[in-house]
C-alpha cells in the first residue's frame, strides 16, 4: 500500500461542477503540496499546507493532520483545469513522497 | 523572475550511452532537488543540494547516477551507463530555503527515453 493514496485516479467532470480530489497519508508530515501537472509535463505547485485550508482563486485545499487526510477542490470547474492532479507529503527532511496522481478532464 | 528551466526537455539514448541533464534554479535559490518518474510509477525523490553541498542523496537508485552542483548555481545529472529502466521524466525543483513559507517551484522535466 503506498503512503499517499488519491482518489479518484481518474475524474470527468462537465463545465461548471465542483470537483473534489481527495487525499490520505499514513507517515507523518510537515506539510502537504498540490501540484497540476499538464499535458506539456510541467508541474505546477499550487498549494503548500500544514493545516488548515487556502484559498486561491476557484482553487480550496484543505488539511486534517489527525484524520491525515486532505482534499482539494475546484469550484466552476474549466477545461482549461485539465490536468493531472498530484498530492505529495514531506517529512522533515524535505523528502517528498507523492501520490499517483489523479487525472482530471473537464468537458465543455 | 524566470523560472527554473531544465535541459534538454527530451533525449533519446541507446543503452550503455552516457547522458547528462541539467537544471538551472531560480536565481537566490540555495535549496535544490531532483525526482524522477519512471514509466507507470509515482515521482520519487532523488535527492537534494543545499547551495553546492549534497544534503541528502538517499533517492539516488544506484552508482550509474552522479549529481553535481559546482558552485551552487545550476546542476547536473549524469546517468553513465544508462539502462532501459533508467527511461521516465526527470524533474528539478527549487526552493529559497527549507522552510514550508518557501514553496517548491518546478522546471518542465526532462523526458528521459532509453532503447
Amino acid at each position: 500500500k503506498n503512503e499517499v493514496e488519491q482518489s479518484p485516479q481518474n475524474l470527468t467532470a462537465q463545465e461548471g461542477e465542483f470537483i473534489t480530489i481527495n487525499c490520505s497519508y499514513s507517515v507523518g508530515i510537515s506539510a502537504l503540496h498540490w501540484l497540476q501537472q499538464h499535458p506539456g509535463g510541467g508541474i505546477v505547485s499550487l498549494f503548500m499546507l500544514s493545516s488548515g485550508k487556502k484559498k486561491h482563486g476557484r482553487l480550496i485545499a484543505t488539511i486534517n493532520i489527525q484524520e491525515k487526510h486532505s482534499s482539494l477542490h475546484i469550484t466552476a470547474s474549466h477545461p482549461r483545469d485539465s490536468a493531472v492532479y498530484i498530492c505529495a507529503v514531506g517529512d522533515s527532511n524535505y523528502q517528498l513522497i507523492w501520490g499517483a496522481g489523479t487525472k482530471l478532464i473537464i468537458k465543455p | 523572475e524566470a523560472g527554473v528551466t531544465q535541459f534538454p526537455s527530451h533525449s533519446v539514448i541507446e543503452k550503455g550511452q552516457t547522458v547528462t541533464l541539467r537544471c538551472d534554479p531560480i536565481s537566490g535559490h540555495d535549496n535544490l532537488y531532483w525526482y524522477r518518474r519512471v514509466m507507470g510509477k509515482e515521482i520519487k525523490f532523488l535527492l537534494h543540494f543545499v547551495k553546492e553541498s549534497k544534503q541528502d542523496e538517499s533517492g539516488m537508485p544506484n552508482n550509474r547516477f552522479l549529481a553535481e552542483r559546482t558552485g551552487g548555481t545550476y546542476s547536473t545529472l549524469k546517468v553513465q551507463p544508462a539502462e532501459l529502466e533508467d527511461s521516465g521524466v526527470y524533474f528539478c525543483a527549487s526552493s529559497r530555503d527549507r522552510s514550508y513559507n518557501s514553496p517548491l517551484h518546478f522546471g518542465n522535466g526532462t523526458r528521459l527515453t532509453v532503447t
